[in-house]
């Protein structure tokens, strides 16, 4: 059964804080993503990375960055967090042409 | 800029009934039209999914209608139930079978 595990499913952080989101897949798939989840505004594209130490932005990428420094592994960072960075936040993985497949998600919220 | 508009963004639908979620884009460049399904406290999962070469799939009580001069695609819910009720997301994929980008999401809630 194919799987993509986020660390967290709830995290609570301060304003300011240093966050580390963690993805892992067991899929070897090429192409990984963070998206975050708003109401009404969809999946949103955060960033994106297509190999090992690749990484390329999203639609929102301001206030992330990413690293990923093997294949299976994507993770999030937010430097230093901000309210308006509350949100659920989804890992995703593909290889060209076949589906994504997400993990359950972290909803984060920061106060 | 959203170039895959969804509506409506939440519907009620009776059991039994007919739920239908709209879909449109606007890059040309778009050959892969997914519709992904979400429950609470779950990820998105893969429902069905179109490439614009046909103009309908079926898969079970689901059903995509795709119109590629309109720019459109539809997902139907025939005899909708109680446990569909989801989040529904429309997608749209590039040609190189990388991106996906998303519509809004549809709140789907079907009464018993």
């Amino acid at each position: 059964d194919v799987k993509v595990t986020q660390s967290s499913r709830y995290l609570v952080k301060r304003t300011g804080e240093k966050v580390f989101l963690e993805c892992v897949q067991d899929m070897d798939h090429e192409n990984m993503f963070w998206y975050r989840q708003d109401p009404g505004l969809g999946l949103r594209l955060i960033y994106f990375s297509y190999d090992v130490k690749m990484k390329e932005k999203g639609d929102i990428p301001e206030g992330y960055s990413v690293s990923r420094e093997k294949k299976e592994r994507f993770s999030l960072i937010l430097e230093s967090a901000s309210t308006n960075q509350t949100s659920m936040y989804l890992c995703a993985s593909k290889s060209p042409n076949t589906e994504a497949f997400f993990g359950q998600g972290t909803r984060l919220t920061v106060v | 800029q959203q170039q895959v508009k969804q509506s409506p963004q939440s519907l009620i639908v009776q059991k039994g009934g007919i739920s239908i979620i709209n879909c449109a884009y606007e890059n040309t460049a778009f050959d892969y039209f997914p519709w992904y399904q979400q429950f609470p406290g779950k990820g998105p999962a893969l429902l069905i999914a179109i490439r614009p070469d046909v103009s309908e799939k079926k898969e079970g009580r689901f059903t995509i209608s795709f119109n590629k001069s309109a720019k459109q695609f539809s997902l139907h819910i025939m005899d909708s139930q109680p446990g569909d009720s989801a989040t529904y997301f429309c997608a749209a994929g590039d040609n190189a079978g990388n991106m996906l980008t998303f519509g809004g999401g549809t709140r789907l809630m079907v009464k018993p």
